[in-house]
């Protein structure tokens, strides 16, 4: 049961333009999302979150964005840079007390110089 | 910076044998959890913990898990009887506020190697 949705694996960006990194969720009682980087042999670190009372957060160079109507955000990473290469997990929470996040797959983001 | 620290930064381990990773939080946090990530999967909850007991746990959590937290600073997680798919790294993380509030500090990860 995949509650939380990122579809692309991959993606390849040229150095100083935009990447767009998508995730879907299907539980509407998620009301608080965020967006972690991961390096190989490293523990996940916290980038951007928005809670669902607001659609856009921004935070230098990261804008995530919320659309709750169709349950998707995205973060948007302008201008790209080569360490921003990396595995981006989005994760999503009820709220709730146990604070269970839910991490989607992850999307493996490539910056080329 | 706080940080989160974990020790071991790689186990290899016998099946059925117990194993002990341990955490320690950033001291002014207040919730602490443990995550997996087997090979090439995504990072999954694993349980959290807050007042001294369990707040929440998943089904992966089940009766060959516990955690404790024996002093003011670590936080621990047991694996009783170790099996081949627990082989994971697994991440402790910490946050001082509720979901709505805070965000989630991961450690660089414990390797868990069962052979």
């Amino acid at each position: 049961d995949q509650q939380v949705k990122q579809n692309s694996p991959s993606l390849s960006v040229q150095e100083g333009r935009i990447s767009i990194l998508n995730c879907d969720y299907t539980n509407s009682m998620f009301d608080y999302f965020l967006w972690y980087k991961k390096y190989p042999a490293e523990g996940p670190t916290f980038l951007i979150s928005i809670s669902s009372i607001k659609d856009k957060n921004e935070d230098g160079r990261f804008t995530v964005f919320l659309n709750k109507s169709a349950k998707h955000l995205s973060l948007h990473i302008v201008p790209s840079q080569p360490g921003d290469s990396a595995v981006y997990f989005c994760a999503a929470s009820r709220g709730n007390y146990g604070q269970n996040f839910v991490f989607g797959p992850g999307t493996r983001l490539s910056v080329l110089p | 910076e706080p940080e989160v620290t974990q020790t071991p930064s790689h186990q290899v381990t016998q099946m059925g044998q117990e194993v002990i990773l341990r955490c320690v939080p950033i001291s002014n946090h207040l919730y602490f959890y443990w995550y997996r990530q087997i090979l090439g999967q995504k990072v999954e909850f694993l349980v959290s913990f807050y007042n001294n007991e369990i707040s929440e746990k998943s089904e992966i959590f089940d009766d060959q898990f516990s955690v404790e937290r024996p002093d003011g600073s670590n936080f621990t997680l047991k694996i009783r009887s170790t099996k081949l798919e627990d082989s994971a790294m697994y991440f402790c993380a910490s946050s001082e506020g509720l979901a709505v509030t805070g965000e989630l500090f991961f450690g660089e990860g414990s390797r868990l190697t069962v052979l």
